[in-house]
């Protein structure tokens, strides 16, 4: 099973400012099988990058990932009022597993 | 527009069987495959298991001895089991579907809204 660990467990920011979010995994993802998304409370959560650098559909462009191999990143350029939520990575190369998330909160 | 909803009992006693269902609109269940989530109360994402249209399965090995999924296309719906269930199984579960026709290795694009299930007496 390929295991997901991703750091900071919370990240600190304010409004306009960078966010960098990292996804690292136990083993090599295949073919960039890996993809990010959004959960907001109460809500499913929501595709935001696949192949770990396409955007979904609809998903602005201040949402943008890299990486390959073992080590992922999520960037949001400028953090918008709605972009505060926990973030998730997950592989689908090889069944399926998630990360524990990343809380990303207003400073 | 797919979209997909969770039905099912929100209190299931332990050592018993909780069932869910997810019917899709919007969209055939055929060609997909498509999976079951859960996330336990201010926790991660786990990865239950996921079918076929045609019924084949794959599942999380940390389940697979209590885990049934199964499809219904007639009706456009597949289904969770999950047997001998403990505390441990309370959860927001999530019905989804994974993105490419004929493909288990593309991202989940299509999201239920999730259903809470309490196991306790």
């Amino acid at each position: 099973e390929i295991v997901l660990t991703q750091s900071p467990g919370t990240l600190s920011l304010s409004p306009g400012e960078r966010a960098t979010l990292s996804c690292r995994a136990s083993q090599s993802i295949s073919s960039s099988y890996l993809a990010w998304y959004q959960q907001k409370p109460g809500q499913a959560p929501r595709l935001l990058i696949y192949g770990a650098s396409s955007r979904a559909t609809g998903i602005p462009d201040r949402f943008s990932g890299s990486g390959s191999g073992t080590d992922f990143t999520l960037t949001i350029s400028r953090l918008e009022p709605e972009d505060f939520a926990v973030y998730y990575c997950q592989q689908y190369g090889s069944s399926l597993t998630f990360g524990g998330g990343t809380k990303v909160e207003i400073k | 527009q797919v979209q997909l909803q969770e039905s099912g009992p929100g209190l299931v006693k332990p050592s018993e069987t909780l069932s869910l269902t997810c019917t899709v609109s919007g969209g055939s269940i055929n060609y997909y495959f498509w999976t079951w989530i859960r996330q336990p109360p201010g926790k991660g994402l786990e990865w239950i298991g996921y079918i076929y249209y045609s019924g084949s399965t794959n599942y999380n090995p940390s389940l697979k001895s209590r885990v049934t999924i199964s499809v219904d296309t007639s009706k456009n719906q597949f289904s969770l089991s999950l047997n001998s269930v403990t505390a441990a199984d309370t959860a927001v579960y999530y019905c989804a579907r994974v993105s490419q026709r004929y493909s288990n290795t593309s991202p989940l694009d299509y999201w239920g809204q999730g259903t809470l299930v309490t196991v306790s007496s």
